[in-house]
């Protein structure tokens, strides 16, 4: 149980493009998810909470005009990379949560050229 | 933001062996610390967690250990193994399906032959 998934698990784009990354709880619905980056190597960054139904809850220094969170449903949040730059390549990864337990999705690797 | 420092940075032991890491936070107001371990190109995953009410919890070979007073909480892998090698990361929080999670810096785990 408390299976998260994410998609696509890589995306390559050209600089100046957006892309899309899907989270999705599969067996269990979570009101609350979060998005997180990590830099090889190194540990893993906030960058929002996602909440169903209203507005995502941003961490200081993160563009909210940058990085769109949708979280409109109870078992899917998406985070769009908008006009990506070679410095937004990333491991994405998203987490749900399940009363006090936050459960991961697998990452997205994302490469902007 | 709170800071959680892990330590040692990297640890090498052998097959069969203790390993212990360490967590330091300095925000009083946790009562969750959980305990996540990561493969490359994954997302973490929880390993074993423990509430304030308790000083030490064990789950199979895995054992947390918490001292409040020091605000300091460990982790002890018994019998290690190799398949164990992987970045282990604490990430205390506050109980509550909203709440965030601060993660440490990181241990780099190998487990040799």
């Amino acid at each position: 149980g408390a299976v998260v998934s994410q998609h696509p698990s890589w995306v390559i784009c050209k600089s100046g493009t957006s892309v899309k990354i899907e989270c999705r709880s599969l067996d269990f619905q979570a009101t609350t998810m979060f998005w997180y980056r990590q830099f090889p190597k190194q540990s893993l960054m906030l960058m929002a909470t996602s909440n169903e139904g209203s507005k995502a809850t941003y961490e200081q220094g993160v563009e909210k005009d940058k990085f769109l969170i949708n979280h409109a449903s109870l078992t899917l949040s998406t985070l769009t990379v908008t006009s990506a730059h070679p410095e937004d390549s990333s491991f994405y990864i998203c987490s749900a949560s399940l009363r006090d337990t936050q459960y991961f999705g697998p990452g997205t690797r994302l490469t902007v050229l | 933001q709170q800071q959680v420092k892990q330590s040692p940075q990297s640890l090498i032991v052998q097959k069969g062996g203790i390993s212990i890491i360490n967590c330091a936070y300095e925000n009083t107001a946790f009562d969750y610390f959980p305990w996540y371990q990561q493969f490359p190109g994954k997302g973490p995953a929880l390993l074993i967690a423990i509430r304030p009410d308790v000083s030490e919890k064990k789950e199979g070979r895995f054992t947390i250990s918490f001292n409040k007073s020091a605000k300091q909480f460990s982790l002890h892998i018994m019998d290690s193994q190799p398949g164990d090698s992987a970045t282990y990361f604490c990430a205390p929080g506050v109980a509550g399906t909203a709440s965030k999670l601060t993660f440490g810096t990181g241990t780099r785990l190998q487990v040799t032959l």
